[in-house]
């Protein structure tokens, strides 16, 4: 089956720095995306990453391993706004996009 | 970026009424159109992919009697959920993408549907 884990939740302090973790098992892979999402709201588009490596766009980052089925999302000097849920999200080989659950980031002051 | 607007925000209904969520393209025409739904803090579940002027293709354990998809023009997909049940309450979002192959999905404001 196609399985994507991100931990539920994760606290962490303005200014700080914080890394979310994303492992997927899916039908193939064509790209793995991140996306933020307030509470409420719709998602909104954060990055792309198709090969290996990091990616880098202004105070957030990601990083994909294709042989270890593994991403991260690094966001950098936290602000107070950041606090939102991040969906990981996998494109398997018919093009699909495959959800995470989300992690739901809390920034305290 | 794609502009996707989805009306309405929110809707009250009762038990055994139906309501119809549209989902509209707004600079782009879009043959596909997808419809989620999301549970409090549970991932978007794909319902179903909307296809214009062909039937919708609806995902396993989706009621397509229930849910009803029409996407008559290229702009336009309206999700109609019928009969509607309190566990049929959540958060609906209509999806549009350019092409496959990488390219971002583009969301509507989705509509947070109570049914009493």
């Amino acid at each position: 089956g196609q399985n994507i884990d991100q931990p539920t939740e994760m606290t962490a302090t303005e200014g700080a720095i914080v890394q979310i973790n994303c492992t997927y098992q899916t039908s193939g892979f064509n790209g793995l995306f991140w996306y933020q999402q307030h509470a409420g709201e719709a998602p909104t588009f954060l990055s792309y990453n198709v090969l290996d490596g990091l990616e880098e766009k202004g105070r957030f980052s990601s990083f994909l391993s294709r042989s270890k089925g593994y991403s991260y999302l690094l966001l950098k000097e936290l602000q107070m706004k950041d606090s939102a849920s991040y969906l990981c999200a996998v494109e398997d080989s018919n093009y699909q996009l495959i959800w995470g659950a989300g992690t739901k980031l809390i920034i305290k002051p | 970026g794609a502009v996707v607007s989805q009306h309405p925000s929110w809707v009250i209904c009762k038990s055994g009424t139906s309501v119809k969520i549209e989902c509209r393209s707004l600079d782009f025409q879009a043959t596909t159109m997808f419809w989620y739904r999301q549970f409090p803090k549970q991932s978007l579940m794909l319902m179903a992919t909307s296809n214009e002027g062909s039937k919708a293709t609806y995902e396993q354990g989706v009621e397509k009697d229930k849910f009803l998809i029409n996407h008559a023009s290229l702009t336009l997909s309206t999700l109609t959920v019928t009969s509607a049940h309190p566990e049929d309450s959540s958060f609906y979002i209509c999806s549009v993408r350019r092409g496959a192959g990488g390219t971002e999905a583009f969301f509507g404001q989705g509509t947070r549907l109570t049914v009493v």
